[in-house]
């Protein structure tokens, strides 16, 4: 079955420092999304992306967060300038349509650790 | 604002037991709702997806259904199993994924 590839699994960075997180969605799919979950809270919806733009993003995805699909098959998240509070799960997401009868498909995670 | 709601927050059965999950929405005006599954530390499996069109999704022992104009879906486990355990999250899709906060299921062997 298709996967949604994410790579690293897990990533230990230093406060202020930048981090590129890597995410392979699925070859058909068209929309590809960033979540992220904070430990022992629920999962939240960082970012979607189509046509090689942004599409909706919610109030966590401030200047110092930015998408790209820098070639056909990679889809990166880029935090500038991490702080202790962006540590979090960060799941990327794709999906072939939004709308009815569209589900998403997850990825396995990055573990973003900022010490 | 969207909010889901699940609801028990945790559960623990014994091994072989039928059992249901809920969840509620607070905005009916969704496309669909997806149910998934995480162990601990781990990413979100997608178990059923509903369309807002459906009333129930089936596959193997996991029935969910959808009340949209109530604003509740239900995921109901038959023959439960050990390995069943993990957390149970529903999620509703309008523009984005909104998610409850989970159910964390525990089958005792």
């Amino acid at each position: 079955e298709p996967e949604v590839t994410q790579t690293p699994s897990h990533q230990v960075t230093q406060m202020g420092q930048e981090v590129i997180l890597r995410c392979v969605p699925i070859s058909n799919h068209l929309y590809f999304y960033w979540y992220r979950q904070i430990l022992g809270q629920k999962v939240e919806f960082l970012v979607s992306f189509y046509n090689n733009e942004i599409s909706e993003k919610s109030e966590i995805f401030d200047d110092q967060f930015s998408v790209e699909r820098p070639d056909g098959s990679n889809f990166t998240l880029k935090i500038r300038s991490t702080k202790l509070e962006d540590s979090a799960m960060y799941f990327c997401a794709s999906s072939t349509g939004t709308g009815g009868g569209y589900g998403y498909t997850f990825g396995s995670g990055t573990r973003l650790t900022v010490v | 604002k969207q909010e889901v709601t699940q609801i028990p927050a945790a559960l623990s059965v014994p091994e072989g037991e039928n059992l249901v999950l809920n969840c509620s929405f607070t905005d009916s005006a969704i496309y669909n709702l997806q149910w998934f599954r995480q162990d601990p530390g781990k990413g979100l499996t997608s178990l059923l997806l509903i369309q807002s069109s459906q009333r129930e999704q089936t596959s193997g022992r996991l029935n969910a259904s959808l009340d949209k104009s109530s604003g509740r879906s239900t995921l109901y486990i038959a023959a439960s199993q050990p390995g069943d355990s993990a957390t149970y999250l529903c999620a509703v899709i309008k523009r984005a994924l909104t998610f409850g906060s989970g159910t964390r299921l525990q089958v005792q062997p």
